[in-house]
């Protein structure tokens, strides 16, 4: 079941804070996050796997809810270096077909001087 | 580094063509996508493969087939060019283990068919 994301775009002045939601109404296997770069393939940023998990770093973490229904994307003190499309994907399980990967439609952020 | 090639960047087709589209992967994966990207519609999933010979409809195969006859490649088929499938099409090598799932795409291939 393909995630659902909001909101699709952001406008931020350098230094501000964003957040980045994705939903499902069915509890997921897993929430990745990707970012793709203007004329770039997209690349990973981290995986959540547990309900209640956070991760990353200061600057970009995300959280994944105990219901495992809804991930959030955190970036905080933004950087120009930050603009992109990001993408929440979702897996159904491990092992075989059950790592098809799907991806909602993205969010567009961009970060001006 | 994992390297993920795709055969083309930008790719110029007539309608009714057989279209080839390749993707090699370095990395001994056993996973493998394909998407199609197009403004405001983000990533869509057309097919994956799991295993050699081994594949399953994405989100939106009609018009696609695909073939994965060694591990390290997997190609797309549009068999019958559409000016509908027009788009940008991704190629992933996904790894993954029990804790962690990553896919590494390729830089894209824009086709255009007229």
């Amino acid at each position: 079941q393909q995630p659902v994301q909001s909101p699709q775009a952001v406008i931020l002045r350098e230094g501000e804070d964003a957040v980045i939601n994705c939903s499902s109404s069915k509890a997921l296997y897993s929430v990745h996050w990707y970012r793709q770069k203007h004329g770039e393939a997209p690349v990973f940023l981290m995986i959540l796997l547990k309900g209640g998990e956070q991760k990353g770093h200061e600057k970009i973490s995300a959280s994944f809810n105990e219901k495992k229904q809804q991930s959030s994307l955190y970036l905080t003190a933004s950087q120009l270096s930050y603009s992109g499309t990001y993408f929440c994907g979702s897996s159904r399980g491990s092992g075989g077909s059950n790592y098809k990967l799907t991806f909602g439609k993205g969010t567009l952020l961009t970060v001006n001087p | 580094d994992v390297k993920v090639t795709q055969s083309s960047r930008y790719l110029v087709k007539r309608t009714g063509e057989k279209v080839f589209l390749e993707c090699v992967q370095d990395m001994d994966h056993e996973n493998m996508f394909w998407y199609r990207q197009d403004p405001g519609l983000g990533l869509r999933l057309i097919y994956f493969s799991y295993d050699v010979k081994m594949k399953e409809k994405g989100d939106i195969p009609e018009g696609y087939s695909v073939s994965r006859e060694k591990k390290e490649r997997f190609s797309l088929i549009l068999e019958s060019a559409s000016t509908n499938q027009t788009s940008m099409y991704l190629c992933a090598s996904v790894y993954s283990d029990l804790m962690n799932t990553e896919a590494f795409f390729g830089q894209g291939t824009r086709l255009t068919v007229v």
